[in-house]
């Protein structure tokens, strides 16, 4: 069973759109984070969470905003999505007590497609 | 400020030996991660060195050099499912998170 869980897995929307990418993990960590990943970009934090209580932007926050609804579940919208939002995003998790303290464990992959 | 240089894109050889390698600026130095990509997957993990010298993994090892900057990663006896992209990562100041690199696409060649 896998880690880390991201559905969907693909998703093609239309410009306006409010889109919901969901995360959720079983592996106990108290960290998550969401990425997205464009080529010739390489991964680029959106936001992070370092509890259920703890939100906190990350290098491109614009046009994205979460959830921590349980400290298994972290959620990403796109308010009104528009082109350039067409990426790979991936939900991450950590624990600084486990593996190599910073070591994320990342999920399958969205691909999300705006039209 | 913090940066990553790695090459875009290199190619090998089914058999062969192959470094990557990876340059980095961070203030505050807490470690260095490579992760293997495979197209349109997840990252996931491959090594971490804090220390310098060489860590050796099977048909993988990695090097850090923390006076210079510099790490490698190192792998022997190329199998075509070697042919995945090769991120190059490190925590960023007070470890919130970690910042990538955009990654090395490495092709094996027959």
């Amino acid at each position: 069973d896998a880690d880390v869980t991201q559905t969907p897995r693909n998703r093609i929307t239309k410009t306006g759109k409010r889109i919901m990418l969901e995360c959720s993990q079983t592996k106990g960590h108290d960290r998550m984070y969401w990425y997205r990943q464009d080529p010739g970009l390489g991964l680029r934090l959106i936001y992070y969470s370092f509890d259920v209580k703890d939100i906190n932007k990350g290098e491109i926050s614009d046009g994205y905003s979460v959830s921590r609804q349980a400290q298994a579940k972290f959620s990403l919208s796109l308010e009104s999505a528009i082109p350039n939002q067409t990426a790979l995003y991936f939900c991450a998790t950590s624990d600084l007590g486990q593996g190599h303290g910073n070591e994320q464990f990342f999920g399958p992959g969205t691909r999300l497609t705006v039209l | 400020g913090q940066n990553i240089d790695q090459p875009t894109e290199m190619t090998a050889t089914e058999g062969a030996i192959v470094q990557i390698n990876c340059t980095y600026q961070t203030s505050g130095f807490n470690g260095l991660f490579w992760y293997q990509q495979h197209a349109g997957e997840a990252p996931t993990f491959l090594s971490y060195n804090v220390l310098d010298g060489l860590e050796e993994k099977g048909r993988f090892s990695s090097f850090l050099s923390r006076s210079k900057g510099y790490s490698y990663l190192l792998l022997k006896e190329l199998q075509m499912k070697d042919s995945a992209s090769y991120l190059c990562a490190f925590p960023t100041s007070g470890a919130n998170n970690l910042f990538f690199g955009t990654g090395t696409r490495l092709t094996v060649i027959p």
